[in-house]
């Protein structure tokens, strides 16, 4: 099967730095990604869709400069927690489909959990 | 707002018991129904991809059901085993974005 890497698997940070979460396809091309966000015992909750060459599609709710997303090329999207607060501290995970049927399965990242000190 | 939920919340059994999760989803503009199984430090995999009525997989001793007038789906697992334990997902696919409910956590005890 396609396989989706995530990096870092876990990151600790001060309140008002930044973060970035980078998100890769290893053997397949991804035109599009998929950003979610999960609080405990709770759903994944889809924060936006990345596209490859073009702006991210957010979620209501989710605030674009808080959390910028770039897509830069076929196989890289990157999630930056601009100035994190400890109430950004959540597990962020990225997924992707392999071909561009909506009905398609999706491959996902490992996840990577952010705690904001 | 559109809403997914599984039942039960957790579910603890003895190696060998067969078992069966829910999922609810809204029946309307219904396009896809997803399976995920989520291992504790792997990333989710998918199980199956459901898009008609009436429409059952299987895959191994694992499969699902789909009522998609009635807005529901069931997951049985055959004579679990203690690889089993994982945290179930299910998704909705609607338009072109996936749903989650907030999963069924199954523990198989040897």
């Amino acid at each position: 099967g396609a396989v989706v890497s995530q990096h870092p698997s876990w990151v600790i940070c001060k309140s008002g730095t930044s973060v970035k979460i980078e998100c890769r396809s290893l053997d397949f091309q991804a035109t599009t990604m998929f950003w979610y966000r999960q609080f405990p015992k709770q759903s994944l909750m889809l924060m936006a869709t990345s596209n490859e060459g073009s702006k991210a599609t957010y979620e209501q709710g989710v605030e674009k400069d808080k959390f910028l997303i770039n897509h830069a090329s076929l196989t890289l999207s990157t999630l930056t927690v601009t100035s994190a607060h400890p109430e950004d501290s959540s597990f962020y995970i990225c997924s992707a489909r392999v071909d561009n049927s909506n009905t398609g399965e999706l491959f996902f990242g490992e996840g990577s959990r952010l705690t904001v000190l | 707002i559109l809403n997914v939920e599984q039942s039960p919340q957790s579910l603890h059994v003895q190696e060998g018991d067969s078992t069966n999760f829910t999922c609810s989803f809204p029946s309307s503009n219904f396009y896809a129904l997803h399976w995920y199984r989520w291992e504790t430090a792997k990333s989710p995999e998918a199980l199956f991809v459901m898009t008609l009525n009436g429409d059952e997989k299987k895959k191994g001793r694992i499969s699902a059901t789909l009522n998609t007038k009635e807005g529901y789906s069931y997951l049985y697992i055959k004579g679990s085993q203690p690889e089993d334990s994982a945290t179930y997902l299910c998704a909705s696919l609607y338009g072109n974005k996936l749903v989650f409910g907030a999963g069924t956590i199954l523990r198989v005890k040897s």
